[in-house]
């Protein structure tokens, strides 16, 4: 069974940083696709980036880029996210998700719980 | 900058078949965006339902079905349940690893 649990979510101030981290358990992780996905209170999904199974590509939406940085290693079956410069506006559940087997890649096929993200003073 | 666009509300009677639908503000959307739809509760994380336009996930009920019509990409639930209440987002593929997401739809039944 595919286990995604995220981590680090927390109270953070205006500017600060953390780190989330997804722990992935129930299939081959380093020839998984992974991405982060998140949800501002009340509001709906939004993509926030995503990582190629070697690590060795990262894409980010343009509203977290050069703030946020994905990472993952393999040898741990560990998805990251670095978010740095922290805003209200990054205030959300942030989910990870792994993306489809090899023969199609294009989705997002299964799902963590998520983990908050509240930044405030 | 691209919008996936979806409508916000929609509801439908038990039993009673809806179909809700994923477009974009510029363009037409096909399978080469390989369109997939989502269902979430509140609280809960989102559950994977349609994946390369009319894939069913594993588990998903044969109620829900996509396709791509008039130009959109489209889930229709047909025999709605109760329990079938809930958000439901599309998620566009832009090509270079770039997603967007459609704001989502909230499914009353009643």
């Amino acid at each position: 069974e595919v286990q995604l649990l995220e981590s680090g979510g927390g109270l953070v101030q205006p500017g600060g940083s953390l780190r989330l981290s997804c722990a992935a358990s129930g299939f081959t992780f380093s020839h998984s696709v992974m991405r982060w996905v998140r949800q501002a209170p009340g509001k709906g999904l939004e993509w926030v980036s995503g990582i190629t199974a070697d690590g060795g590509v990262t894409r980010y939406a343009d509203s977290v880029k050069g703030h946020f940085t994905i990472s993952r290693d393999n040898s741990k079956s560990t998805l990251y996210l670095q978010m740095n410069s922290l805003t209200a506006e990054d205030t959300a559940v942030y989910y990870c998700a792994k993306g489809g087997d090899a023969s199609y890649v294009y989705y997002f096929a299964h799902w963590g719980q998520g983990t908050l993200v509240t930044v405030s003073s | 900058q691209t919008v996936v666009t979806q409508e916000p509300s929609f509801s439908v009677s038990p039993g009673g078949t809806v179909t809700l639908t994923c477009g974009l503000t510029s363009g037409s959307v096909s399978n080469t965006y390989n369109p997939s739809w989502y269902q979430q509760t509140p609280g809960q994380a989102p559950r994977t339902l349609i994946y390369n336009t009319n894939t069913r996930s594993s588990g998903v009920p044969d109620r829900f079905s996509g396709s791509i019509l008039e130009n959109k990409a489209a889930l229709t639930i047909t025999g709605a349940q109760a329990d079938d209440e809930s958000d439901y987002y599309c998620v566009l593929y832009m090509g270079g690893g770039i997603w967007v997401f459609g704001g989502g739809t909230k499914l009353t039944v009643l």
